[in-house]
């Protein structure tokens, strides 16, 4: 079974541009979860799709946006790009809408390096 | 608010000794799971052992251990017989379980194995 996806591997933008992101989840899980990767604030929790339904989010500003389809892919957008927002941005899936418990399973993720 | 705490930035073991790394975290919540992840050099992150919280006893994977003190609210990793594959960055998380839950990440321990 293929693992989770997520393109493009690199990208690189400069200041005021917008950012769009894909993940792939593993066949047959139906939540995605993003998350940010910063030296200086480790890994931080943006947001969670489940059936297509956003169904929590983290502290970040309005400019992050996310949006999963039927078939459970799932995209992020984050508009107005500032130069904090270089980073690793993860994307994770799993089998059902937590809480559960349930493992996670990360992508090799998008590394976004804002100029 | 959740917090994961990780105490060590970085530590290091020689090859098939054991080393013990360290979380502690703050919740309310009474049910809830916790997680080691390994993130290896450039790439994926994985699971390496999980914990739910109603449970006593200490999960063990193989050659991992934790030790899960509920009351101290500390969940430490034990890797025994260290291989050169263990180096990686390795993140405890929680999963709080509740109505406004999220994966909450320490900030991570640097583990170099020397041969």
């Amino acid at each position: 079974k293929a693992g989770v996806t997520q393109t493009p591997r690199y990208l690189i933008k400069t200041r005021g541009q917008q950012v769009t992101l894909s993940c792939s989840p593993i066949s047959g899980h139906r939540s995605v979860s993003w998350y940010q990767q910063t030296p200086g604030q480790g890994l931080q929790f943006l947001f969670e799709y489940f059936s297509e339904t956003q169904r929590n989010k983290g502290n970040f500003p309005g400019r992050f946006s996310g949006r999963q389809f039927s078939n459970s892919r799932s995209e992020m957008n984050v508009s107005t790009l500032e130069l904090g927002d270089s980073a690793l941005y993860l994307c994770a899936s799993s089998l059902d809408v937590r809480p559960s418990g349930d493992e996670q399973f990360f992508g090799p993720g998008t590394r976004l390096t804002v100029l | 608010a959740q917090t994961v705490t990780q105490s060590q930035p970085e530590m290091s073991v020689q090859e098939a000794e054991t080393v013990t790394l360290s979380c502690t975290y703050d919740t309310s919540e009474n049910n809830y799971y916790l997680f080691w992840y390994k993130q290896p050099p450039s790439r994926q992150m994985i699971l390496v052992i999980r914990q739910e919280a109603y449970k006593q006893q200490n999960a063990t994977e193989n050659r991992f251990s934790v030790n899960f003190q509920k009351a101290a609210k500390s969940f430490s990793l034990k890797i025994s017989d260290s291989q050169l594959g263990d180096t990686a960055m390795y993140f405890c998380a929680f999963d709080s379980g509740g109505s406004n839950y999220k994966l909450t990440f320490g900030k991570g321990t640097l583990l170099t194995v020397n041969p």
